[in-house]
C-alpha cells in the first residue's frame, strides 16, 4: 500500500505554545487528507477532512481556530494546534486518499503532550 | 448516524487457540468495511479490507466476514500467536469518504 508518514512522531510543549504536526504522502498524490485524534480507550474521531487548495471541513465540536488546518500541496497537510493546553493532548493520526472513493492510507500518529 | 461497536472490549486467550472478534453497524448502507491493527503507541496497519459487495477476506490467519443486512463483520484469528497480541479497530466506510471507528479489541495472546 501507499505510505503517510508523519513528523513529529511525538512532542511534548508548554501550555499556551502551538504544535504543528506534518502529514506527508510519500508516494501518491493525496487529493484528501483526513485528521484523527483518538482518546485512551476511545475511537479515533474524524476532527477534520481537507482537499488540496481549499478550506477543511471540521466535525461538529471541533474548533477550527484551534485546529488549524492547511492542505497546499497535494503531499502535505499540516495540523497546528494553536495555545495547547494539557486537554490537547493525544495521539493525531491523519490518513491520506487520492480522493473519489479511494482507500485511505494511515500515517503512523504523533503522541502530543502538552504539559 | 452510523455507529460501530466491538465485542468484547478486551480479550485475552492462550497461545494456539482460534478466537472470533466481532463488529456491529447501525447503518448497512456502508461502502466497505476495514480491520485494523494497532500497537501501543503506534498508529494503524491495515489487516483486511472488504467491500460491500463482498462477503469475507483472507490473509494468512486471518479471516474477516461481512454480513451487510445484518450489520455484522467477524475477524477470526487462527491459531493464535503472542505476537497477534494488540488493539484490533474496526472501521466502516459509509460512502463518502469518512470512516468511521469502533472503540476497539484490546486483545492479549497468553504464552
Amino acid at each position: 500500500g501507499a505510505v503517510v508518514s508523519q513528523h513529529p512522531s511525538r512532542v511534548i510543549c508548554k501550555s499556551g505554545t502551538s504544535v504543528k504536526i506534518e502529514c506527508r504522502s510519500l508516494d501518491f498524490q493525496a487529493t484528501t487528507m483526513f485528521w484523527y485524534r483518538q482518546f485512551p480507550k476511545k475511537s479515533l474521531m474524524l476532527m477534520a477532512t481537507s482537499n488540496e487548495g481549499s478550506k477543511a471541513t471540521y466535525e461538529q465540536g471541533v474548533e477550527k481556530d484551534k485546529f488549524l488546518i492547511n492542505h497546499a500541496s497535494l503531499t502535505l497537510s499540516t495540523l497546528t494546534v494553536t495555545s495547547a493546553h494539557p486537554e490537547d493532548s493525544s495521539f493525531y493520526i491523519c490518513s491520506a486518499s487520492a480522493g473519489g472513493g479511494n482507500e485511505q492510507f494511515f500515517g503512523p500518529g504523533t503522541r502530543l503532550t502538552v504539559l | 448516524k452510523q455507529e460501530v461497536t466491538q465485542i468484547p472490549a478486551a480479550l485475552s486467550v492462550p497461545e494456539g487457540e482460534n478466537l472470533v472478534l466481532n463488529c456491529s453497524f447501525t447503518d448497512s448502507a456502508i461502502y466497505n468495511l476495514q480491520w485494523f491493527r494497532q500497537d501501543p503507541g503506534k498508529g494503524l496497519t491495515s489487516l483486511l479490507l472488504i467491500q460491500s459487495s463482498q462477503r469475507e477476506q483472507t490473509s494468512g490467519r486471518l479471516n474477516a466476514s461481512l454480513d451487510k443486512s445484518s450489520g455484522r463483520s467477524t475477524l477470526y484469528i487462527a491459531a493464535s500467536q503472542p505476537g497477534d497480541s494488540a488493539t484490533y479497530l474496526c472501521a466502516v466506510r459509509p460512502g463518502d469518504d469518512k470512516i468511521i471507528f469502533g472503540k476497539g479489541t484490546r486483545l492479549h495472546i497468553l504464552p
